[in-house]
């Protein structure tokens, strides 16, 4: 079965450095993977998604890495902010093409930016 | 614009009751999903649509059942309450499943007693 690795439950930055999230997964080839942001007591935001046969995607100061050679996405907050302080969740499509068949979710990273 | 909408936002069933999660989209998406998150496991999928008059089963489908007579509505129905269906509760809406970007309800904080 399909199974994702966020590398760790909590990572702990210091305020402006930058904030790297590994998002690793097994077994499967997936299209499409997402990156979410989620605070306490509130849904999943989306934040960024990236195709297959894309390598990078940026927005502002996120950017989303892609290498299905390796089957691991990393996800970079740029001059983190105290402000991004949140768990950050990696999704994938469970089949190629964008398939309707849900989201897979990995456990997600706990970020901590410390002023 | 609402987004993806969820009634209750709290509820505490005894083992054995019924009852209905609603959720509700005003993106006209076709695709609409619900999840359940618990501590240390995640988001799990339970069931999902992929239009009007199609559910199919997630990862985690038992206990629960699901219709979608329009594509705006997409409710929850646990059937007979356990306590091992405590858990957060999130239903979300895209237009094309996984190639799109996914709108999440607030959550319905489901406890069992």
């Amino acid at each position: 079965s399909q199974k994702i690795e966020q590398n760790s439950e909590a990572l702990n930055i210091q305020e402006g450095k930058t904030a790297t999230l590994t998002c690793n997964y097994t077994n499967y080839s997936p299209a499409y993977l997402q990156w979410y942001r989620q605070d306490p007591g509130r849904g999943p935001v989306f934040l960024l998604l990236i195709r297959e046969n894309e390598k990078e995607k940026r927005k502002e100061r996120l950017k989303v890495t892609f290498d299905t050679t390796l089957k691991q996405s990393l996800f970079h907050i740029t001059a983190s902010q105290p402000a991004d302080s949140a768990t950050y969740l990696c999704a994938l499509d469970m089949y190629s093409g964008g398939g309707a068949d849900g989201l897979t979710f990995g456990k997600g990273t706990h970020l901590i930016i410390q002023p | 614009n609402a987004g993806v909408t969820q009634t209750p936002k709290f509820q505490v069933l005894k083992t054995g009751q019924s009852m209905t999660l609603q959720c509700a989209q005003d993106m006209n998406h076709e695709y609409m999903s619900w999840y359940r998150q618990d501590p240390g496991m995640g988001l799990r999928l339970i069931h999902y649509s992929v239009g009007a008059g199609i559910t199919d089963q997630g990862e985690v489908p038992n206990g629960y059942n699901v219709s979608r007579s329009t594509t705006e509505d997409f409710p929850l129905r646990l059937l007979s309450a356990a306590p091992s269906q405590t858990s957060v509760y999130f239903c979300a809406s895209s237009q094309t499943g996984g190639a799109t970007e996914a709108f999440f309800g607030q959550g319905t904080r489901l406890t069992v007693v």
